[in-house]
């Protein structure tokens, strides 16, 4: 079973709306999560880290977790056409070996 | 400042026909480095990682190998390509073994 599940497949928001984007581990043993971007054709790329309870902003990114419900949300606000990508989430389950297991991923369009 | 470099970019090759992927890394003394793959679409999934030269443990079995000649280098390798290897081919490094960095990947289509 999928130890790191994603919500929605796929979301469709207007420009300068907001996006809401869902992670939830299976794995009581999660320490890390993280959000990646990845853009058609390319390699993803960090977007945020949170490890403890609570909220974590930056610019137009808003990253949640709730650790007793090892769930963590990604919120982006005023979204842009170029914020369409595949979002994914990861978990970090043994930081001995820096080990992460992705979700699929939430693929994003932001429609003008 | 570190940099990641793959190498080739991207390949078409003939199944059954060798392949050699490679990675390197500089800027970082003994990174623990790591191979992905990601199908078509399909989620990244973790093949290798080593935390040291010579020392490579495996993940997932898709009739892949890889190598660490050097402290800065990480080898991706099959003498025999299968069709279900096509794919994004990612490698990566992890600082702390909490962040992960990935270089530019390498399209490989298996025809």
């Amino acid at each position: 079973q999928q130890k790191v599940q994603q919500s929605p497949e796929s979301l469709i928001v207007p420009e300068g709306g907001m996006a809401s984007l869902n992670c939830t581990s299976s794995d009581r043993n999660v320490d890390y999560f993280w959000w990646y971007r990845q853009h058609s054709g390319k390699s993803p790329k960090m977007l945020m880290s949170i490890f403890s309870n609570g909220e974590k902003e930056e610019g137009r990114f808003t990253v949640h977790l709730n650790k007793a419900s090892l769930h963590t949300s990604l919120h982006i606000r005023d979204s842009q056409p170029s914020d369409s990508a595949l979002y994914l989430c990861a978990a970090s389950m043994d930081t001995n070996t820096g080990k992460l297991t992705f979700g699929d991923g939430t693929v994003l369009t932001v429609k003008p | 400042a570190q940099t990641i470099h793959q190498w080739p970019v991207a390949e078409i090759k003939a199944v059954g026909s060798p392949l050699s992927l490679g990675c390197t890394i500089k800027g970082k003394s003994s990174p623990n480095l790591y191979w992905y793959w990601q199908a078509t679409g399909g989620t990244l999934q973790q093949l290798f990682y080593s935390i040291t030269v010579g020392q490579v443990e495996s993940v997932v079995q898709l009739n892949l190998s890889a190598s660490r000649p050097k402290d800065d280098q990480f080898i991706l390798s099959t003498e025999k390509l299968l069709l279900s290897h096509s794919g994004f081919y990612l490698c990566a490094w992890s600082l702390d073994n909490e962040r992960l960095f990935f270089g530019h990947g390498t399209k490989l289509s298996v025809l």
